[in-house]
């Protein structure tokens, strides 16, 4: 059985780093792409980032490209959000999401329960 | 980017129903188009991918389809399990991947 577990979610004042991650079990990890997706408070989805399943290859939306980076370590299942200058409006559950593409890029398939991240000051 | 857009926003039905809701991409994405439900306090669950496969898992009371720029989701005799918020996203043209805004299925 698929499972994420996201964790490192906390209350950040503005301008604050954090790094989220995302513990993956249950698939060959190094098989597939990874997806960061976020929902503010009360607000639909937002397609945050991607990374291949070698790591090679990284996609971010515009809002938080230059300030979050997207990695991977598969030697431990894990996928990362190192989120700089972090603003009000990145405020949102974060959840890590396994494409449903082998070696490839499609949709989100399986989903963790998120983490919070709080950026006030 | 490709934008998305669903309507109804939010839907009222009765237990029993058939329903269907539509997404709108503003470009052609053949049939890149996924659907999600999602539960108050629960994470996002994958339901139909290329617009009309259903995820494994799934029972066949919901149906997709469309291609191009229009596509449907139908949910067929309504439980109430079903009343949840529902999304489309497109996986066509990346970056951004973008959803629709959401429609929320409430029991009438």
């Amino acid at each position: 059985e698929v499972q994420l577990v996201e964790s490192g979610g906390v209350v950040v004042q503005p301008g604050g780093s954090l790094r989220l991650s995302c513990a993956a079990s249950g698939f060959t990890f190094d098989d597939y792409s990874m997806h960061w997706v976020r929902q503010a408070p009360g607000k639909g989805l937002e397609w945050v980032s991607l990374i291949s399943w070698d790591g090679g290859t990284t996609y971010y939306t515009d809002s938080v490209k230059g300030r979050f980076t997207i990695s991977r370590d598969n030697s431990k299942n894990s996928l990362y959000l190192q989120m700089n200058s972090l603003r009000t409006d990145d405020t949102a559950l974060y959840y890590c999401a396994k494409d449903q593409s082998h070696r490839g890029n499609s949709y989100g398939d399986c989903w963790g329960q998120g983490t919070l991240v709080t950026v006030s000051s | 980017d490709i934008q998305m857009t669903q309507s109804p926003s939010s839907l009222s039905a009765s237990v029993g129903d058939r329903v269907t809701i539509t997404c709108r991409a503003s470009q052609d994405i053949t049939n890149y188009l996924a659907w999600f439900q999602q539960k108050p306090g629960k994470a996002p669950k994958s339901l139909i991918y290329a617009a009309s496969s259903l995820q494994s898992g799934v029972p066949s009371k919901f149906s997709g389809s469309g291609s191009g720029t229009d596509f449907t989701l139908t949910i067929s005799s309504l439980q109430p399990e079903d009343f949840a918020t529902y999304y489309c996203q497109q996986y066509y043209s990346y970056p951004p991947y973008t959803f629709g805004q959401g429609t929320k299925l409430e029991i009438k």
